[in-house]
């Protein structure tokens, strides 16, 4: 089993839509995880942390359950602009220090 | 600051020369990360130092991938020697402290022809 998995997409929605993303992990012992957003061709960079108690910043909002190893992102009223490659990220290995990231979902909206 | 830089941002190199690839991380960080991504397996983490220090190198693929951190502010990926499967992009991040996030580099763009 892979460490972090994710749906591929990519995931077509109009503009004013609510998407919504998944990702499980395998390491129970993970201590902090992220969303990342990367745009063709660009680095990834740092969309949001995922915290225990759930946590929102404008139209997304993340989710973590940590019983079913399982992080999410939801993104509301969907603009042109958030159509990009949406990273999940976990924080494994010895002492918590290695960052390993999924493979991405690929969002595309459309007007 | 000036964020993590990375050297070259493109390399095209024939199969067997020996590649270099640099990075400068952000300064007061104390973790490093190479990463190498490509469209089948997406982000794969190849190795990462702790306070200049490789904690662990499971990721790289082979005997020809060497990495170092000789200080706190300078790493390099070494390539010796290429070959055409080595094409992909090469990004280095560094972080603060354990749990917090991490800052990319722009990567460099590797072609192995």
């Amino acid at each position: 089993r892979k460490e972090v998995e994710q749906d591929p997409g990519p995931f077509n929605v109009p503009e004013g839509a609510t998407v919504a993303f998944n990702c499980t992990y395998s390491n129970s012992a993970s201590q902090s995880f992220f969303w990342y957003r990367q745009d063709c061709r660009k680095e990834p960079k740092l969309l949001m942390s995922v915290y225990s108690s759930g946590n929102e910043d404008g139209r997304f909002t993340a989710q973590l359950n940590r019983a079913s190893q399982y992080i999410s992102l939801l993104i509301r009223d969907s603009k042109l602009s958030d159509s990009a490659t949406y990273l999940c990220v976990v924080n494994i290995g010895q002492a918590g220090t290695a960052l390993i990231f999924g493979k991405g979902t690929t969002l595309s909206v459309s007007s | 600051d000036a964020g993590v830089i990375q050297s070259p941002r493109h390399e095209v190199t024939e199969m067997g020369q020996e590649v270099t690839l640099r990075c400068k991380p952000i300064s007061g960080h104390n973790s490093l990360f190479w990463y190498r991504q490509t469209m089948m397996r997406g982000l794969e983490l190849l190795i990462y130092f702790n306070n200049n220090v490789p904690i662990d190198d499971s990721g790289m693929p082979e005997d020809r991938f060497s990495a170092k951190m000789p200080n706190a502010s300078f790493s390099t990926l070494k390539i010796q020697p290429s070959e055409p499967r080595d094409s992909a992009v090469y990004f280095c991040a560094s972080r603060l402290q354990t749990n917090t996030e991490a800052f990319f580099g722009q990567g460099t763009r590797l072609t192995v022809v």
